[in-house]
């Protein structure tokens, strides 16, 4: 199985401030995924990083609210920019090999509290 | 319309029994994947099974089975046994696309909790 580390694990921030949510993969993963769980509810995508350009945004968000970097094959990261509390949810980064049969693996997630 | 449907929100089964947690998936694709997840409290997404639509067989994994049947589009996860560590949500979730494309995300259903008890 891949193995996928994430940091910081949990935050608690300040209205109107930005999170940079850091990635690492190991080298089986080619896609990269950022998800958010919002409280009690299931996993949305929020994008597919892609290596060296922007990412692929879905429906309802917007690279000015979550740009996301990937520099390289094995890292990205995600910012929640001008936060509020309805950002409050856990924000997941996922991998996969790139095949569709292909498990996909989380990460640990990263739980932000936006005061 | 819904991608992946889990019509129970919450479901209790006593330590070892068996239970059946449903799922209903809509795709007009040929090939697809379907996966089941689970959620401890700890908030790590933990994968449990898979099944390629083109499998014949139903997945099987330790004590976790899934009972796909095609023409229903049903992708059911069966818990034999169940064990208190058991107690989690579990989501189902599918991957649509042609089998040689790059793996796209994969969608998710809402989820059910599911409580195991002494």
């Amino acid at each position: 199985s891949a193995v996928i580390s994430q940091k910081p694990s949990r935050d608690i921030c300040q209205r109107g401030t930005s999170l940079t949510i850091q990635c690492q993969v190991d080298s089986q993963v080619t896609m990269m995924f950022w998800y958010r769980q919002q409280p009690g509810q299931s996993l949305t995508l929020i994008a597919t990083a892609n290596q060296g350009s922007e990412a692929t945004y879905e429906s309802g968000f917007v690279i000015d609210k979550f740009p996301i970097s990937r520099p390289n094959l094995t890292f990205s990261t995600l910012t929640v920019s001008n936060m509020s509390p309805e950002d409050s949810s856990i924000y997941l980064c996922s991998g996969c090999r790139g095949l569709s049969t292909d498990t996909q693996y989380f990460g640990p997630g990263t739980r932000l509290t936006v005061l | 319309a819904q991608k992946i449907t889990q019509t129970q929100p919450g479901m209790f089964v006593q330590e070892k029994e068996a239970v059946t947690l449903d799922c209903t998936y809509d795709t007009s694709d040929q090939s697809y994947g379907l996966f089941w997840y689970k959620q401890p409290s700890s908030g790590e997404m933990i994968f449990l099974i898979y099944q390629g639509s083109y499998d014949e067989q139903n997945a099987t994994e330790g004590r976790y089975s899934l009972n796909f049947q095609k023409a229903r589009k049903s992708a059911n996860l069966v818990i034999s046994a169940s064990q208190l560590g058991d107690s989690a949500m579990y989501f189902c979730a599918m991957r649509e696309g042609n089998r040689n494309q790059a793996g796209t995300a994969l969608i998710f259903g809402k989820g059910t909790t599911l409580s195991v008890s002494s």
